[in-house]
């Protein structure tokens, strides 16, 4: 299986602030990534997929780069609404693995 | 709008049985490929299981294959997802979603499966 990491775990920010998650893969997933943001208490839902393309609705201040088996997830800006908890998943190989989470709060 | 409702969740035995079941509305069920979802306190969020629209493509992660079934009643827009052997480490929240490409747009609120004695 290929295990995903996310770096940090937890990120402390303020509002207005750039943020950057990463997210590595044990092997190369070609771009099949996406990222999800999760509330307490609600579903994951959809930012990004295929690493840069945004989900319908989703603001344009989320962004996704990387390749082989580095990927990144910037906010440019962030918005109160934006604390959450966000994964990555690869769906480049079965089984379809998610990352551990890395939990954004205030700082 | 797209609408996902889990149920029949519970508390079981190990070595019991229980089946799923995921209410669909808000678009054409039969055209999407649905998947099976869970998260544990140990592993986080896990895929189970994906079927197709019309039911002829399943496939199950190896850590519930043998033990699970989905299926799916394109009838009544339903989703299931039959366990069979649980085990402690199956207890979860499960989710079904509407699949795309192998990501997830559209989720369910889930509903919280306990194996326990």
């Amino acid at each position: 299986d290929i295990q995903m990491t996310q770096s940090p775990s937890t990120l402390s920010a303020s509002v207005g602030d750039r943020v950057t998650i990463t997210c590595r893969a044990s092997q190369s997933i070609s771009y099949w990534l996406a990222w999800y943001q999760e509330k307490p208490g609600k579903a994951p839902t959809l930012l990004i997929y295929d690493t840069f393309t945004l989900q319908g609705g989703v603001p344009s201040r989320f962004s996704g780069s990387g390749s082989g088996t580095d990927y990144t997830l910037t906010i440019s800006r962030l918005q109160p609404d934006d604390f959450a908890t966000y994964y990555c998943q690869q769906y480049d190989t079965s089984p379809f693995t998610f990352g551990p989470g890395t939990k954004v709060d205030v700082k | 709008q797209v609408q996902l409702v889990e149920s029949g969740g519970g508390l079981v035995n190990p070595g019991g049985s229980l089946r799923l079941s995921c209410a669909a509305s808000g678009f054409t069920f039969s055209s999407y490929h649905m998947s099976w979802l869970r998260r544990t306190p140990g592993k986080g969020l896990e895929w189970i299981s994906s079927i197709s629209g019309s039911g002829s493509d399943i496939t199950y992660a190896d850590s519930v294959k043998g033990r699970f079934s989905i299926s799916r009643d394109n009838t009544n827009n339903s989703l299931y997802l039959q366990m069979n052997s649980l085990r402690s480490e199956d207890t979860a929240l499960y989710y079904c979603a509407r699949s795309f490409s192998e990501t997830y747009p559209y989720w369910g609120q889930g509903t919280v499966v306990t194996v326990s004695s």
